[in-house]
């Protein structure tokens, strides 16, 4: 398996304040993906980086900022989270294969009062 | 609009039978597709892959087929278990897509399965 580890895995913070999740791989794939996952909805992906310094959005981007400064690191960042933010955050690799196989960490809940 | 539909009603049966889950697209041309397991709690898990010019795909009790006409991919789980309990995800990646392998899910359908 994959190793992939997010961090906070639980976090609760009050509207307006920023959060930051951090997702660290061990696997050196080149691909890292943010998928946020809600009831109802099916993950939904936010950003993602195709390399170091290389990102891009997905299809729920507004209100979220990615950086990846390192192979291994890819930080997801709420600049000024709102209640619509709380939901559950996975953060994904892919070494590029032509599978396209996707390696999920285990999620980080967030909760915005 | 693109969608991707899974049953959003839990899947229940017993123990032994052929558990049969459905994903259907509207408005892609898929490149391959995709089946995860998540369990509560846990990140998705990494099934089988079916590409658009494969019919079926099996892997040890677990059967995929695919038809593109019909916009329709079927999920089987032979001889069920109650460890095969889980939310089972269907994605796909859509023709020119840009690459970079960017999934799209659908919500997932809830299979349990009784002794």
């Amino acid at each position: 398996d994959a190793g992939i580890t997010q961090s906070p895995r639980h976090k609760v913070t009050e509207t307006g304040t920023p959060v930051t999740l951090r997702c660290h791989q061990t696997e050196n794939h080149r691909y890292m993906y943010w998928y946020r996952q809600d009831p109802g909805h099916g993950l939904r992906l936010i950003h993602y980086s195709y390399g170091v310094k290389d990102t891009d959005k997905g299809e729920v981007s507004d209100g979220y900022s990615v950086s990846r400064s390192k192979t291994e690191d890819f930080l997801l960042t709420l600049e000024s989270a709102t209640s619509s933010q709380t939901s559950v955050y996975f953060c994904a690799t892919n070494g590029g294969a032509n599978t396209g196989e996707l390696f999920f960490g285990e999620g980080s809940r967030l909760t915005v009062l | 609009s693109q969608k991707i539909e899974q049953n959003s009603e839990a899947l229940n049966i017993q123990e032994g039978k052929t558990a049969t889950l459905t994903c259907n697209y509207t408005n892609y041309s898929p490149a391959y597709l995709q089946w995860y397991r998540q369990d509560p709690g846990r990140g998705p898990v990494f099934l089988l892959l079916i590409r658009e010019n494969e019919k079926e795909k099996r892997k040890e009790r677990l059967k995929v087929t695919f038809d593109t006409t019909l916009k329709q991919s079927l999920f089987h789980i032979t001889a069920a278990q109650p460890a095969d309990s889980a939310t089972y995800l269907c994605a796909l990646v859509p023709l020119f897509s840009g690459g970079y392998n960017k999934l799209i899910f659908g919500a997932g359908t809830r299979l349990a399965v009784h002794p």
